[in-house]
């Protein structure tokens, strides 16, 4: 069944250290997006990408970056976490004229 | 400046009754507006979508309308069950350009439906 995957569910890990959140879908579609959620606030997108090597910053600035070297994989990499950073991050596919599917999102803990 | 506003508290009712949650928006003209239904500790999951010509959209106990003078949708869930008890986030979708599939979100209504 098509879907879309991220892991970890859950990370804590102390001020400083390099992280990736990894997004992997089996849908094949050419968007993909990361948005970051705080408890009872929006969603914010901070990334997206349409297609291979094609990576854009959102709405939100973050200091996290992305990559798309395949298209069923889109990882954020943050190279020095901070407790800034605690949030939930959750990635997302379109195909075209549809709707986004989520995955069910990283919850991150920066200590 | 550019709001996306839902119902400002949470929203409790009784099964069986109808629900209906509120998304208000300025300064933006979406060609799109959908609907999302978010558990706790889950990702959002697509529920409705409405196009900026289209008044009203009904998907078995769900109905939206959006009207576009008043800037307005609202999402009716009717004869409603404890299993709809989620949040329910409005987003807006611009379709234009190189916005085409950017979604901007409302906080969301949570919504308790009691026996």
């Amino acid at each position: 069944e098509a879907d879309i995957y991220q892991t970890p569910r859950y990370l804590v890990i102390g001020t400083g250290k390099k992280i990736t959140l990894e997004c992997s879908q089996t849908m094949g579609h050419d968007k993909m997006y990361w948005y970051q959620q705080d408890p009872g606030m929006e969603l914010h997108l901070i990334h997206y990408s349409y297609g291979v090597n094609s990576t854009e910053k959102g709405d939100l600035s973050s200091e996290s970056t992305v990559s798309r070297i395949r298209t069923e994989h889109f990882p954020l990499t943050l190279e020095s976490a901070r407790p800034s950073h605690t949030s939930q991050y959750l990635c997302a596919t379109a195909g075209f004229g549809s709707p986004l599917h989520f995955g069910n999102g990283t919850r991150l803990t920066v200590t | 400046s550019q709001k996306i506003e839902q119902n400002s508290e949470a929203l409790n009712i009784q099964e069986g009754k109808t629900a209906t949650l509120t998304c208000n928006y300025t300064n933006y003209s979406p060609a799109y507006l959908q609907w999302y239904r978010q558990d706790p500790g889950r990702g959002p999951v697509f529920l409705l979508l409405i196009r900026e010509n289209e008044k009203e959209k009904r998907k078995e106990r769900l109905k939206v309308t959006f009207d576009t003078t008043l800037k307005q949708s609202l999402f009716h869930i009717t004869a409603s069950q404890p299993a709809d008890s989620a949040t329910y986030l409005c987003a807006l979708d611009l379709g234009r350009g190189s916005t085409l599939g950017r979604l901007y979100f409302g906080r969301g209504t949570q919504l308790t439906v009691w026996p």
